[in-house]
């Protein structure tokens, strides 16, 4: 079974530029969770779609981000303008059950993309 | 005050000894305890769970959760220096979203 797959898995920008994250959730897998991991810390979700819809974007910093997961499968994540805090890797994870499972539904995570903002 | 708290270490130790690595946490509607591994540069990866208190052995693993004390444990026998990473500890509320709530991550190394 391949894993969660992301691109690219380094970017350097400038800040006030805009920057785009790809995801490829694992074949199946309902929910797809995209988290902000800065350095030394635990990772952070910033959303959580199942399917393509949108379950939690509480910590999402809507002036700036956004993301979209067209069709279910593969999503994107955005930054525009990108800010100097927003240097980390952003992690990419799914899952096989949604909200009416009960019980764990393990999440696979992705390599991540690390950005770094000049 | 973070839901869960996590010492950062980082904590070395030789091969062969026990390790102990701990989180406490605040949020009791938490039921789904998980400890991750996360090897440098890469993305976490599951090593185990427990739901509700109790204990969970696997291999040289040992989960422990004590929901009275609001205290999660996880024990690495025998320690051997490829156990060497971050190790992540996250908890879930048992319905509802499957939302994670990480700690900050202990760093650990193990000496050979």
């Amino acid at each position: 079974e391949a894993g969660v797959a992301q691109s690219p898995r380094y970017k350097i920008i400038e800040k006030r530029q805009s920057v785009a994250f790809w995801c490829n959730p694992i074949s199946g897998h309902a929910t797809l969770y995209w988290y902000q991991q800065i350095l030394g810390q635990g990772p952070k979700l910033l959303i959580q779609f199942q399917n393509n819809g949108v379950v939690d974007d509480s910590q999402l910093p809507k002036d700036r981000f956004s993301a979209e997961r067209l069709k279910g499968v593969d999503s994107t994540l955005k930054i525009q303008p990108a800010k100097l805090e927003d240097s980390a890797v952003y992690l990419c994870a799914s899952s096989r059950g949604g909200l009416r499972d009960r019980g764990l539904s393990e999440a696979f995570f992705g390599q991540g993309t690390r950005l770094t903002v000049v | 005050q973070k839901e869960v708290e996590q010492d950062p270490g980082p904590l070395s130790v030789p091969e062969g000894a026990i390790v102990s690595l701990n989180c406490t946490y605040s949020n009791s509607a938490f039921q789904y305890f998980m400890w991750y591994r996360q090897y440098s540069r890469k993305g976490p990866e599951l090593l185990m769970y427990t739901y509700s208190s109790g204990n969970k052995e696997d291999g040289r693993f040992t989960a422990q959760v004590d929901k009275s004390s609001k205290y999660i444990s996880l024990f690495i026998r025998d320690s051997q220096p490829s156990d060497s990473a971050t190790y992540l500890c996250a908890m879930n509320r048992i319905q509802g979203a499957q939302k994670l709530v990480f700690g900050q991550g202990t760093r650990l190394t193990i000496n050979p």
